[in-house]
């Protein structure tokens, strides 16, 4: 069955500082990922998606994501983190001609100045 | 174009009360789903639909009832809240989903039983 693991529940960075953010995946064919920001209150908003190709995806607001097949994962990257990236991210899963979309748990993140 | 509207935005209810959550999305989308969030659960899909007069239960159906009557518009209904219900509701729509579309948004509906 698909899954999704994001182990990361809440990071905290400085301003200006790398980011990473965790995710692996459990499917037995080739898997679409997607990576969803979601700020206080608001509704969940499409940073990138991995399709085929390059397996580094570029995305909105400066974020990359790279797909590993060999380690199942598509992590999230920024190089500097700004203050108004403080939200919730969330990785999903899905795969060709089927419905629906896994998502992981979520991983918080804290920005600090 | 207003992408994915959710009518209300808060609502409060009593045990045993019904309610129904509006979703509209004006993108011309053939799928549109409702998801609930919960802390640490993440997103989990209630029910979904694969175009006008379909729908299909998703991960955590019971409970709820859906209608897609009109092609930009996926109701879902709450025959008798319970307490376990209390969640943010927030429901997506996409085009096809043969090559995994995008799926779109709405702000979110927080639903409180009492």
């Amino acid at each position: 069955a698909q899954s999704v693991t994001q182990p990361d529940i809440h990071i905290t960075v400085s301003e200006g500082a790398s980011l990473e953010l965790r995710c692996n995946y459990s499917y037995g064919a080739t898997p679409y990922l997607f990576w969803y920001v979601q700020s206080p209150g608001q509704g969940l908003q499409l940073l990138l998606k991995y399709f085929s190709g390059d397996t580094l995806v570029q995305g909105i607001k400066g974020f990359e994501a790279e797909f590993k097949r060999s380690q199942s994962s598509f992590n999230l990257r920024k190089p500097s983190v700004h203050w108004s990236d403080a939200a919730e991210y969330f990785c999903a899963v899905g795969a060709y001609n089927t419905d629906k979309l896994i998502f992981g748990t979520g991983t918080r993140l804290q920005v600090f100045p | 174009n207003a992408g994915v509207t959710q009518t209300p935005k808060f609502r409060v209810l009593k045990t045993g009360q019904s309610m129904t959550l509006l979703c509209a999305q004006d993108m011309n989308h053939e799928y549109m789903y409702w998801y609930r969030q919960d802390p640490g659960m993440g997103l989990r899909l209630i029910h979904y639909s694969v175009g006008e007069g379909t729908t299909a239960k998703g991960e955590v159906p019971d409970g709820y009832n859906v209608s897609r009557l009109k092609k930009q518009n996926f109701l879902l209904g709450l025959e008798s809240a319970a307490p376990s219900q209390t969640s943010v509701y927030f429901c997506a729509s996409s085009y096809l989903a043969e090559n995994q579309e995008t799926q779109y948004f709405g702000p979110g509906t927080r639903l409180l039983v009492l």
